[in-house]
């Protein structure tokens, strides 16, 4: 079983719409979780962290559920620019541990 | 935010030679740095991470004597694939964390895009 799992996707969607991403992890000890996104080539960028209690970035919305092991990201209004892949990471002993990511597109 | 770079950004060689890939922390110290892999649409797998001064810790299944990991100051560290196979191409990235930090001031360089022939 991989250590952090997403849905590949695509998630194709109009412009506006709200699309959320689940993620699951098997390390129940890992305590920092993050969101990046990695465009076309490029390198990944720090999204947003995650905490227990959740926490918002303007469209963004990101929550994290110990309990069933599973973090997701919100996404409201989507915009044509939020096209990419969303990676799932989870810290473990301060090692970045990566899911293989879920391609969202935005169409007009 | 802090910047680091790589170079080069992208290098296609011959099968049977070594190729050396640069991480540089531009305005910053880093005292760990760590290279991953990431073949076409797959995640990110880290390789090794480079503390100055020390021995790379290689993660399970990365060879230490085909990726030859360098950390001479706190702000260079080197990857250099010996006897490069066409299953090495890859996009190499290479992050750099300074000590004390929290795991997500990690910061990205922007990659090197391998192809071997």
């Amino acid at each position: 079983r991989k250590e952090v799992e997403q849905d590949p996707g695509p998630f194709n969607v109009p412009e506006g719409a709200t699309v959320a991403f689940n993620c699951t992890y098997s390390n129940s000890a890992s305590q920092s979780f993050f969101w990046y996104r990695q465009d076309c080539r490029k390198e990944p960028k720090l999204l947003m962290s995650v905490y227990s209690s959740g926490n918002e970035d303007g469209r963004f919305t990101a929550q994290l559920n110990r309990a069933s092991q599973y973090i997701s990201l919100l996404i409201r209004d989507s915009k044509l620019s939020d096209s990419a892949t969303y990676l799932c990471v989870m810290d473990s002993s301060y090692k970045l541990i990566f899911g293989s990511g879920t391609r969202l597109l935005v169409r007009p | 935010g802090a910047v680091v770079s790589q170079h080069p950004s992208w290098v296609i060689c011959k099968s049977g030679t070594s190729v050396k890939i640069e991480c540089r922390s531009l305005d910053f110290q880093a005292t760990t740095m760590f290279w991953y892999r990431q073949f076409p649409k797959q995640s990110l797998m880290l390789m090794a991470t480079s503390n100055e001064g020390s021995k790379a810790t290689y993660e399970q299944g990365v060879e230490k004597d085909k990726f030859l990991i360098n950390h001479a100051s706190l702000t260079l560290s080197t990857l250099t694939v010996t006897s490069a196979h066409p299953e090495d191409s890859s996009f190499y990235i290479c992050s750099a964390r300074v000590a004390g930090e929290a795991t997500d001031t990690q910061y990205f360089g922007p990659g090197t895009r391998l192809t071997v022939l």
